[in-house]
């Protein structure tokens, strides 16, 4: 069963625009980490956050974790039509496995 | 440039034959993983390996299995494909230990049972 749930399923903006997902989990985590994956393709790591921080930038993109609520959100600023994909959260908990949610597509407007 | 590397990006095949998907890294990483990738429901893994010979079942092994017999290579076989093992399937490796590392994923390979 998937760990995460990203909302909302799809994310239609224009170019400029800030573009926000989210993601909820169930179970305790070491770290959640977000992917973007463009059609067809694999997936690329974008940034991981440990379960002992609040929010961590890199970029245009900035996550925030709030454990009490079991959920994390990502923010991607001034958006560019090269930001359309969908983008994953994983949850890692103990070993060396990830749980991936559904994912969120993202489409950028020029 | 770190690199893991997929046997097909597509791939055809009947109902009933044997299909092996290759995945290579080059990171000398300990964990791979094969995950299948299906609209509206993420990735779901489906065999891990942990270092060579060594393989764990995940979420959804059912008519898959796998062979790590080299450190970059892990492979996944369909014994005898059927139509709703169509999919996206995805191989990635990581690094072992620590809490930020973070798993590397090849292109993909597109299954498609007929």
């Amino acid at each position: 069963s998937q760990q995460g749930e990203e909302d909302p399923q799809a994310l239609s903006i224009q170019e400029g625009e800030n573009a926000t997902m989210n993601c909820s989990y169930k179970t305790s985590i070491n770290n959640l980490q977000w992917y973007r994956q463009n059609s067809g393709r694999g997936l690329v790591h974008l940034i991981l956050i440990r379960s002992n921080e609040r929010e961590k930038h890199s970029g245009r993109l900035r996550v925030t974790l709030d454990t009490s609520k079991k959920s994390s959100s990502l923010l991607i600023t001034a958006s560019r039509a090269a930001d359309t994909a969908s983008y994953f959260c994983a949850t890692g908990g103990a070993g060396n496995k990830l749980t991936f949610g559904g994912g969120t597509r993202v489409l950028v407007k020029p | 440039d770190v690199k893991v590397t997929q046997s097909s990006r597509y791939l055809v095949k009947r109902t009933g034959e044997k299909v092996f998907l290759e995945c290579v890294q080059d990171m000398d990483h300990e964990n791979m993983f094969w995950y299948r990738q299906d609209p509206g429901l993420g990735l779901r893994l489906i065999y891990f390996s942990y270092d060579v010979k060594m393989k764990e079942k995940g979420d959804i092994p059912e008519g898959y299995s796998v062979s790590r017999e080299k450190k970059e290579r892990f492979s996944l076989i369909l014994e005898s494909a059927s139509t709703n093992q169509t999919s996206m399937y995805l191989c990635a490796s990581r690094k072992t230990g620590g809490v930020s590392y973070e798993q590397y994923f090849g292109p993909g390979t597109r299954l498609t049972v007929t």
